[in-house]
């Protein structure tokens, strides 16, 4: 099976700029992932959707982060207006069950 | 909230060298606990995962953990390191019940010298 696809592979913006991330999960996965993983540290989630609808956001910082899964397919993660402290890895996972979960390749953001 | 802790933040070894990395979490409830791999510039891969039966669980590589349960603890463990195995390992738990996202340890670099 395909795995979870993800663009841009890498992304430089300034800060106060916005930048949006992609994701594709493995198809008839019905629970998608967003995880910011800063460097050293381990990923965090940031928000959780089963089907089209939100099931944990708590860590979505949610004055500048914002997602969607339209159709309950593809993700989209948006930064508006990025910070410094934005910089890191956003990994997209999807999962059909707790039996397993795939990560996708990530994207790297560097806010300069 | 659950949390995962992992002791070692970089662990140093020679080929051959037996290797044990630490993982411990928190939650009273039942876990479903992994490790994963992260080899450079490469994303997340599953090195195992345990969910109930055995508590010794076998995984790719020649790697295997070990669940303990009244330590809280799910160790990660490989008789003779390579290399090969030079990168990030992280411990993930999630819970067995309703939100299911992984919560993952702030991981340990391993790095192998030859």
């Amino acid at each position: 099976e395909a795995g979870v696809a993800q663009s841009p592979r890498y992304k430089i913006i300034e800060k106060r700029q916005s930048v949006a991330f992609w994701c594709n999960p493995i198809s008839g996965h019905a629970t998608l992932y967003w995880y910011q993983q800063i460097l050293g540290q381990g990923p965090k989630l940031l928000i959780q959707f089963q089907n089209n609808g939100v099931v944990d956001d708590s860590q979505l910082p949610k004055d500048r982060f914002s997602a969607e899964r339209l159709k309950g397919v593809d993700s989209t993660l948006k930064i508006q207006p990025a910070k410094l402290e934005d910089s890191a890895v956003y990994l997209c996972a999807s999962s059909r069950s707790s039996a397993g979960y795939t990560f996708g390749s990530g994207t790297r953001l560097t806010v300069v | 909230a659950q949390s995962v802790s992992q002791h070692n933040h970089h662990v140093i070894l020679s080929e051959a060298a037996s290797l044990e990395l630490g993982c411990n979490y928190s939650y009273g409830g039942t876990v479903n606990l992994f490790w994963y791999v992260q080899y450079p510039g490469q994303h997340l891969q599953l090195l195992l995962k345990y969910f109930s039966g055995d508590p010794l669980v076998k995984g790719i590589k020649g790697f295997e953990a070990e669940f303990i349960k009244s330590k809280f603890s799910f160790n990660l463990r490989k008789p003779s390191v390579q290399w090969s195995d030079t990168a990030e390992y992280f411990c993930a738990v999630s819970q067995d019940t309703g939100r299911r996202a992984l919560t993952f340890g702030s991981g340990t670099r391993l790095q192998v010298q030859p």
